[in-house]
């Protein structure tokens, strides 16, 4: 069965821009969370969803910002980036939590220049 | 709050070496405990996962057991093979409250032939 899908793969941005990256989840799957991952501070988490509901939210600013549609696919914006903004943001989904295990997809790797 | 802390190597074995990663964890309470485990340019896999005290995960050929008395759950292989080359990451989450996993900062391994 098809995987966690993340789009784009990779993207470069300007300073102040805001972005949008797009997750699929494994069919049936209705957990979707966010993960922020630099050399620095390591994998952290932004925020979860379950059935378009935010159950969860990491410690970022309110520039991050998610959704989940009614078929559990979801989106996370980023408005006015900053150089600091530029990782690897991981999408997960999960059955219905991560106590069964998340679900990984590859990843959108954003720069900001 | 809840944190993970295991060695950060890098760790360098040659093929067919004993694989230990150590993984101490601080939370409240009865976390689940995982290893994931991330392949350069891919997302995070699930590897093994122990959800109560003295259960033991297991997953090609690597195990790893929930020690609550010592918070431990180190990951451990009898014999390392090439493929097995890439960044282990424990991981804790809390069953029934907050979706979000707290990552360790993650062991890079390199296995040479």
């Amino acid at each position: 069965k098809a995987g966690v899908t993340q789009t784009p793969r990779y993207l470069i941005k300007t300073r102040g821009q805001q972005v949008t990256l797009s997750c699929s989840p494994i069919s049936g799957h209705r957990s979707v969370s966010w993960y922020q991952q630099t050399p620095g501070q390591g994998l952290q988490f932004l925020f979860e969803y379950f059935s378009e509901t935010q159950r969860n939210k990491g410690n970022f600013p309110g520039r991050f910002s998610g959704r989940q549609f009614s078929n559990s696919r979801s989106e996370m914006n980023v408005s006015t980036l900053e150089l600091g903004d530029s990782a690897l943001y991981l999408c997960a989904s999960s059955l219905a939590g991560g106590v069964y295990g998340y679900t990984f997809g590859s990843g959108t790797r954003l720069t900001v220049v | 709050g809840d944190s993970v802390t295991q060695m950060e190597g890098p760790v360098t074995l040659s093929e067919e070496a004993f694989l230990t990663i150590n993984c101490t964890y601080t939370a409240t309470g009865y976390p689940s405990l995982f290893w994931y485990v991330q392949y350069p340019g891919e997302g995070l896999q699930l590897l093994l996962k122990a959800t109560k005290a003295d259960d033991k995960g297991s997953n090609k050929g690597f195990e790893a057991t929930y020690r609550k008395e010592t918070t431990s759950f180190h990951l451990e292989k009898g014999s390392v093979q090439v493929s097995d080359s890439a960044v282990y990451f424990c991981a804790l989450l809390h069953q029934g409250g907050s979706e979000k996993l707290v990552f360790g900062k993650g062991t890079k391994l390199t296995v040479n032939p």
